[in-house]
């Protein structure tokens, strides 16, 4: 696709229960990245996926968070087990291979809200 | 440990008013990246500028200008003659030659006042 697409825009859910978010990224975009935006705050690293496996998974606050990418291109984040403090934006952005490790631009989706009631 | 501050949590200025950003950082790799990017209220991220650590040429893109003093640790972001369509949150964010990992600053709001 023409951006990073990012599913749903919105989640409201109880404490508790199952979430899972999806990322489209552009289209050839081998790099895929999850990032979670409290409010007022910046985005924070969760993982990084290069083609399918996560290369690094260190910004995963604990094992409730998991994240898959099982053909390379779209990715899914699946948060169990949900407590209020989940509640965020849970932005995904991705980048080109041509592009230098390091230097990276990255193109960001819009987010998908998850507010935990 | 790499770090971002955005001491300005929120600035309003009238419309046509310059404007500058502030953005310190701290990092301990001597090749690194800097980085500016624009929230809307859409909540995309919308890339504004990357700057390398060898490179403290300042640059003019427009309305826009950046003033990179690796001997401060200072990426200032400077808007002239604001405009509305300016407003959003605005965030400076630092990575690591070959680390994955953008560290981001808290941001600053800015409101411009028609």
């Amino acid at each position: 696709g023409a951006g990073v697409s990012q599913t749903p825009s919105n989640k409201v859910t109880e404490k508790g229960k199952y979430v899972e978010l999806r990322c489209d990224p552009i289209s050839g975009h081998t790099a895929l990245y999850w990032y979670r935006q409290s409010l007022g705050q910046g985005p924070e690293f969760l993982i990084y996926f290069q083609g399918t496996g996560a290369a690094d998974d260190s910004g995963l606050p604990n094992d409730r968070f998991f994240a898959v990418r099982p053909e390379g291109s779209v990715s899914t984040l699946k948060i169990q087990r949900t407590e209020r403090g989940d509640s965020a934006v849970y932005l995904c952005a991705s980048r080109g291979s041509g592009q230098l490790s390091g230097a990276n631009v990255l193109t960001f989706g819009a987010g998908s809200r998850l507010t935990v009631l | 440990a790499q770090k971002v501050t955005q001491a300005q949590t929120e600035i309003s200025v009238v419309e046509k008013e310059d404007v500058t950003l502030d953005c310190v950082y701290e990092t301990r790799d001597t090749t690194y990246y800097l980085f500016w990017y624009k929230q809307p209220p859409s909540g995309e991220l919308v890339f504004l500028i990357r700057r390398n650590s060898f490179d403290e040429q300042n640059e003019i893109s427009g309305r826009y200008s950046w003033n990179f003093q690796k001997s401060t640790s200072s990426f200032n972001f400077t808007i002239t003659a604001s405009q509305v369509v300016d407003s959003a949150v605005y965030f400076c964010a630092l990575i690591g030659f070959g680390n994955e990992k953008l560290t981001f600053g808290t941001g600053t709001r800015l409101t411009i006042i028609p």
